[in-house]
């Protein structure tokens, strides 16, 4: 089966600019989730969708982080506008209802400059 | 809240050594416990998993065995080669998983 993809790998934008990640999860996996790491720190948690419905957002860190997941299918998390201290790797996850231990996307190396 | 420390990195050692990265961990409960790896240019990869207390985890020659007792899940391999160069998380949960910081290891010929 095809793997979580991601796109794009990398993103150079500039402070104040609009940058939106993809993710294209496993066909058949309910569960999406999105994490990043910041500056080799630990990996976070983010959001995590079911199907197409938000199931845990606590971890999105203010407003100019939107996620969605239209349809159920592939997702999308839009950073607008972004900041200097949202650089870092975003990663994509995806599981079975119910499984434990994600396949995870190579992840987007994202750098606001 | 739940928390996992592991041991930092970057850990450096010659071919054939054996390996330990120790991992503890907060939890309230009784969390499933993972490894997960980085290679070089890829993304986390499940290395192994343990779902309950004196489970062992084991692949591609890692193992780790949850210690209730001593809040432990370190990861251990009797002889590293250098393909085993990466990014080392553990990581505790299930639908919300929390990561350690990751320890990078170098392997050299």
């Amino acid at each position: 089966e095809a793997g979580v993809t991601q796109f794009p790998s990398h993103s150079v934008i500039e402070k104040g600019q609009t940058v939106t990640l993809r993710c294209d999860p496993i066909s058949g996996h309910d569960n999406l989730y999105w994490y990043r790491r910041v500056m080799g720190k630990e990996i976070k948690f983010l959001l995590h969708f079911v199907k197409e419905s938000k199931q845990d957002e606590s971890g999105m860190p203010n407003n100019r982080f939107l996620a969605e997941r239209t349809g159920g299918t592939y997702s999308t998390l839009k950073v607008q506008p972004a900041e200097l201290e949202d650089s870092g790797v975003y990663f994509c996850a995806s599981s079975r209802q119910g499984a434990y231990g994600y396949t995870f996307g190579s992840g987007t190396r994202l750098t606001v400059v | 809240g739940d928390s996992v420390t592991q041991m930092e990195g970057p850990v450096t050692l010659s071919e054939e050594a054996f390996l330990t990265i120790n991992c503890t961990y907060t939890a309230t409960g009784y969390p499933s416990l993972f490894w997960y790896v980085q290679y070089p240019g890829e993304g986390l990869q499940l290395l192994l998993k343990a779902t309950k207390a004196d489970d062992k985890g084991s692949n591609k020659g890692f193992e780790a065995t949850y210690r209730k007792e001593t809040t432990s899940f370190h990861l251990e391999k009797g002889s590293v080669q250098v393909s085993d160069s990466a990014v080392y998380f553990c990581a505790l949960g299930g639908f919300k998983t929390i990561f350690g910081a990751g320890t990078r290891l170098f392997v050299k010929a």
